[in-house]
């Protein structure tokens, strides 16, 4: 079946640092590609998504590209924030539109 | 925007108690889903449907129920609780695109 790995955390970084959460999936077929981000007490909200191979999903600073040849969907940002301190799920999606995740990365940004 | 609407928050059961969880979208999405998110281990999918009167079972179904009467409503049903059902819960609906909107959670403690 389906799954997604996804770089274990949590992972701690300074204000205005570089960052990179890797991800990798196994799918039949092309799956839609995402990356959700979790406030704490909060639903998971959409961050970006990538729907074909070269894809580049972008919002709010943060990117991640399909990449089809070695099946990674890695989210990037240049320069972080406190405000980005969250948990972050890579995922993708099946026939029926479910999804799977993976296990999640924290992220905590100092200031 | 009302979105996905999941009731209750809270609750605590008793072992071997049933009860229901409610969930209800307001975007005519003919896709829904439950998951469950335990500590470590991402969100798991539960069940699923495709519409009205279609469901099946995702990757952890065991000792849950779910129904699609309308396309509106998705409830799932814990038929005895048990403290390994000790978890957040998650509704979302999604777009054909896969793109999907989560409800604020549901956090049941089984004792």
């Amino acid at each position: 079946g389906d799954s997604v790995t996804q770089m274990e955390g949590p992972v701690t970084l300074s204000e205005e640092a570089f960052l990179t959460i890797n991800c990798t999936y196994t799918a039949t077929g092309y799956p839609s590609l995402f990356w959700y981000v979790q406030y704490p007490g909060e639903g998971l909200q959409l961050l970006l998504k990538a729907t074909k191979a070269d894809d580049k999903g972008s919002n709010k600073g943060f990117e991640a590209t399909y990449r089809k040849e070695t099946t990674s969907f890695h989210l990037e940002k240049g320069s972080v924030q406190v405000s980005d301190s969250a948990v972050y799920f890579c995922a993708i999606s099946g026939s029926a539109r479910q999804l799977t995740f993976g296990s999640g990365t924290q992220l905590t940004v100092l200031p | 925007n009302a979105g996905v609407t999941q009731t209750p928050k809270f609750q605590v059961l008793k072992t071997g108690q049933s009860m229901t969880l409610q969930c209800a979208q307001d975007m005519n999405h003919e896709y829904m889903s439950w998951y469950r998110q335990d500590p470590g281990m991402g969100l798991r999918l539960i069940h699923y449907s495709v519409g009205a009167g279609i469901t099946d079972q995702g990757e952890v179904p065991n000792g849950y129920n779910v129904s699609r009467s309308t396309t509106e409503d998705f409830p799932l049903r814990l038929l005895s609780a048990a403290p390994s059902q000790t978890s957040v819960y998650f509704c979302a609906s999604s777009t054909g695109t896969g793109e999907a909107f989560f409800g604020q959670g549901t956090r049941l403690t089984v004792v």
